[in-house]
């Protein structure tokens, strides 16, 4: 049971907008420390998405954004692509570890 | 161009042991701080360790506590990770990253190798 909550699947039609949530505590989100998401295509390595809540790396689409309130999180992306098709994870930290979501499957339909 | 590069994986016995290597290039090694993440397969990723820039500080998963010990050389540009005690649990893929900036917690990981898998049977 990972602790960091994430929904274990989403699904869209190609163009539409999704969201990806991510539910902590006041160990971890609410206590202030950052969330980043990570995109994991299939075989591959995780490559980071979005980090310190809402900011991009360069090089990713602004059809992705992060938000963060609380003690969630959430990832929007939108006009779904189909190499958007990909496992989410969202990671933060509690008593200085690092803390992952279980990840989130999206279908692109 | 920045780039991670894991070896060591391979096949160990239940409470064997092995060291894993992460050599790091393209970027100055030493004014970042660094972790491994490992994932099972068929499962989720799950954080391991991280290690400030100077080696000093040291943080662990509580699955790994007192058998994984974490380090790193400067001089060859090298981070390691020593498992000893090894359970079939400790069975996953691992991926060693670069944290964005030198603070070993608190910030995403923004380079990450290839991973190397570590498989732990009889």
């Amino acid at each position: 049971q990972s602790v960091l909550t994430q929904p274990p699947s989403v699904s869209g039609a190609p163009g539409q907008r999704v969201t990806i949530s991510c539910t902590g505590s006041s160990s971890n989100i609410g206590a202030g420390y950052d969330v980043h998401w990570y995109q994991q295509l299939p075989g591959t390595a995780p490559k980071l998405l979005i980090y310190a809540n809402n900011n991009r790396p360069s090089g990713v689409p602004d059809r992705f954004s992060g938000s963060k309130s609380g003690t969630s999180a959430s990832l929007a992306i939108t006009g779904l692509q189909a190499d958007d098709e990909a496992d989410y994870y969202c990671q933060s930290y509690e008593s200085a570890s690092g803390v992952f979501g279980g990840g989130t499957k999206l279908t692109v339909l | 161009e920045v780039q991670l590069l894991e070896s060591g994986g391979g096949l160990v016995q239940p409470g064997g042991s092995l060291r894993l290597s992460c050599a790091a290039s393209g970027f100055t090694f030493s004014t970042y701080a660094m972790t491994w993440v490992r994932q099972a397969p068929g499962k989720g990723l799950e954080w391991v360790s991280a290690i400030s820039t100077d080696g000093g500080g040291t943080y662990y998963a509580d699955s790994v506590t007192g058998r994984f010990t974490i380090s790193r050389d400067t001089s060859k540009n090298t981070l390691y990770l020593q498992m000893n005690s090894l359970r079939a649990e400790d069975t996953a893929v691992y991926y060693c990253a670069r944290v964005i900036v030198a603070a070993a917690i608190g910030a995403a990981f923004d380079i990450w190798g290839q991973g190397t898998m570590v498989t732990v049977s009889s």
